[in-house]
């Protein structure tokens, strides 16, 4: 079974530009999540995706969105960049019902770059 | 409110030997516990889990245990191979609808000796 995949790998993009990152969860997984890697934050929550339904947010500004389709593809979308947006954003899916279902597998992540 | 802690950076071990990891919570809501291992440039990869009404969890040479009344868990790994060397990252998750959001501890660095 494949996992789970992140487009592109590696992005560079000026300050005040928009940003879109695309996943592509675990066949059969329902919920995708997505996470920022920072090395002052650590790995910190930006949102939920469940039936193409957000189902959990985190604590970002609102310049962070994301939304998911039908086929569980999610896209997360950022706007305005900031420096302090470089990071290396990861999506994971899971089966997402019961708890041990939400055991979740991550992408390779895509490592942004503002500039 | 870092509710989610490990609170030693970095654990070196020599090969062979056993590796403990540490971490703390300070949310009794937790309903969920997993450990996952990371190497740079990749993403976190699923070690083991937990669930909140057992105390421990086996699966080759990784064991996981939970001390809810002390709400630290931790990771054994015997025995320790080189290839373990990476960060850990114990993670945890709230019942209900909020299980699609894990909550990161900082991350051990595991480094294993040969």
């Amino acid at each position: 079974k494949a996992g789970v995949t992140q487009t592109p790998r590696y992005l560079i993009k000026t300050r005040g530009q928009q940003v879109t990152l695309s996943c592509s969860p675990i066949s059969g997984h329902r919920s995708v999540s997505w996470y920022q890697q920072t090395p002052g934050q650590g790995l910190q929550f930006l949102f939920e995706y469940f039936s193409e339904t957000q189902r959990n947010k985190g604590n970002f500004p609102g310049r962070f969105s994301g939304r998911q389709f039908s086929n569980s593809r999610s896209e997360m979308n950022v706007s305005t960049l900031e420096l302090g947006d470089s990071a290396l954003y990861l999506c994971a899916s899971s089966l997402g019902g019961t708890p041990a279902d939400n055991e979740q597998y991550f992408g390779p992540g895509t490592r942004l770059t503002v500039t | 409110d870092q509710q989610v802690k490990q609170n030693s950076p970095s654990l070196s071990v020599q090969e062979g030997r056993i590796s403990i990891l540490n971490c703390d919570y300070t949310n009794s809501m937790f309903d969920y516990f997993l450990w996952y291992k990371k190497y740079p440039a990749e993403g976190p990869t699923f070690l083991i889990s937990i669930s909140s009404i057992k105390d421990k969890n086996e699966d080759g040479r990784f064991t996981v245990f939970l001390n809810k009344s002390a709400k630290h868990l931790s990771l054994h790994i015997v025995p320790s191979q080189p290839g373990d060397s990476a960060v850990y990252f114990c993670a945890a998750i709230l019942g209900g609808t909020s299980y699609g959001k894990l909550t990161f501890g900082q991350g051990t660095i595991l480094t294993v000796h040969p």
